[in-house]
């Protein structure tokens, strides 16, 4: 099956620098990779996706790109705020449904 | 509108008790899941309705885990007994469309503790 691995495990970062988190996946037939957020005590919430057929996608702040050769797909989250705080899980899926995630990233934002 | 819905959102018990969970999707959501969320780890998928049919439960212990969705709507994931380690969080989603080519919203979770 998918194995998705996630890095770094724990991320801490200045407010207004920007944060990176990268992910690889295993299974080439992976078509779907969506990030979500998770606060405590919440469930996850998407926060932006990418399809195979696409190499990047922005919304605001948040940037994702995807390298399908290698295997491989980030966030990239700009100007963070203590807001931004947070679990940070990326998954992979092929078809759609059937998410693999990774192991989260602790992100914590420094005012 | 309203989000997926789940409760207990806490729940402790003692090992060999039994234990029920309740999810309500989204309005007009056909897809339901069920995912396991270990601490520090990422959810895992246990089950998957599309309406009231369970296409995937290939994750799902079935020697103790049990869940149905009637009338495709609310769902019920059921642990019987409970062992120490199920103690997690069990996380119920929703997606609009069949396939599950869609966006999956996730409830709130019920964190269950088994002592």
């Amino acid at each position: 099956g998918e194995n998705v691995e996630q890095h770094p495990s724990t991320l801490s970062v200045q407010e207004g620098d920007s944060a990176v988190i990268k992910c690889t996946y295993s299974d080439s037939a992976s078509n779907y990779f969506p990030w979500y957020k998770q606060e405590l005590g919440k469930g996850p919430q998407l926060i932006i996706d990418i399809r195979s057929n696409v190499g990047e996608k922005k919304d605001q702040r948040i940037a994702v790109t995807l390298n399908k050769t290698a295997k491989h797909f980030s966030l990239h989250i700009t100007e963070t705020q203590p807001e931004d705080s947070a679990v940070y899980f990326c998954a992979a899926a092929v078809g759609g449904y059937k998410l693999s995630f990774g192991a989260g990233t602790t992100v914590t934002v420094r005012a | 509108e309203a989000g997926v819905v789940q409760s207990p959102r806490y729940k402790i018990i003692e090992k060999k008790q039994p234990v029920a969970f309740w999810c309500n999707p989204i309005s007009g959501h056909n897809t339901l899941y069920w995912y396991l969320q270990n601490l520090g780890q990422g959810p895992e998928l246990l089950i998957r309705y599309e309406n009231e049919e369970a296409v995937d439960d290939s994750q799902l212990p079935k020697d103790r885990f049990s869940a149905e969705r009637l009338k495709g709507v609310d769902s019920t994931l059921k642990i019987q007994p409970a062992e120490l380690g199920d103690s997690a969080v069990y996380l119920c989603a929703s997606s609009l469309l069949a396939g599950g080519r869609d966006t999956q919203y996730f409830g709130p979770g019920t964190r269950l503790t088994v002592l």
